[in-house]
């Protein structure tokens, strides 16, 4: 069965400062891994997709994750955190082709 | 293009009541997902349509809860009664078809609808 877990429910950086949000997966079959990002009042928006091929994925204003299979990781960054940043944000995994398995979310909170 | 679109945005309602919840995919998606986030905690995936048929309720809690999605187009989610523990928010998702999508499961989720019942 697939299943995510999201290391830290609240992370708080400066501005400017590097953000490094924690995912990792189980997974019985090669997965499909994404990140969702809902910004306050705001639907689920999907900011970047691992399916096959290259293990560095780039999304939506400049976040990027790595899918690291030795680790079972797939961990979200951005190099300068943006005020426009603060969200929550959502690891999932494809557990079925009807069905994705999310995690329990993680809180940015971007500091002046 | 519209994305999908939820009605209400937030409800309030006393346990006992009914509450229903709409969504409008995305013109053209043929599938429709039901999650809800309950409490702070993960989103969990209540069922899915295709068109107007039900191909997968295991995610329903319990039988309080009726999704219909009459003519294959807009969906309703009935709670009735509610109870405390169905406060939460209701997403709504859509896909094309997973053939023509190369078999990958590109949703698009809707705003959702917070619902607190007090």
């Amino acid at each position: 069965a697939q299943s995510v877990t999201q290391l830290g429910s609240h992370v708080s950086v400066s501005e400017g400062a590097l953000v490094l949000l924690r995912c990792n997966y189980s997974s019985s079959v090669p997965p499909y891994l994404f990140w969702y990002v809902q910004y306050p009042n705001q639907g689920l928006q999907l900011l970047l997709k691992y399916t096959t091929g290259a293990t560095l994925v780039k999304g939506i204003n400049g976040f990027e994750a790595e899918f690291k299979k030795s680790e079972t990781s797939f961990h979200l960054t951005k190099p300068s955190a943006h005020m426009s940043d603060a969200a929550e944000y959502f690891c999932a995994v494809k557990r079925s082709a009807r069905q994705l398995t999310f995690g329990s979310g993680t809180q940015l909170t971007v500091l002046p | 293009e519209a994305g999908v679109t939820q009605f209400p945005s937030h409800s309030v309602i006393e346990k006992g009541q009914t509450v229903t919840l709409r969504c409008d995919p995305i013109s053209g998606h043929d599938n429709l997902y039901w999650y809800r986030r309950v409490m702070g905690k993960e989103i969990k995936f209540l069922l899915h349509f295709v068109k107007e048929s039900k191909q997968d309720e295991s995610g329903m809690p319990n039988n309080r809860f009726l999704a219909e999605r009459t003519g294959g187009t807009y969906s309703t989610l009935k709670v009735q009664p509610a109870e405390l523990e169905d406060s939460g928010v209701y997403f709504c998702a859509s896909s094309q078809d997973a053939v023509l999508a190369g078999g990958f499961l590109w949703q698009f989720f809707g705003p959702g609808t917070r619902l607190t019942v007090l």
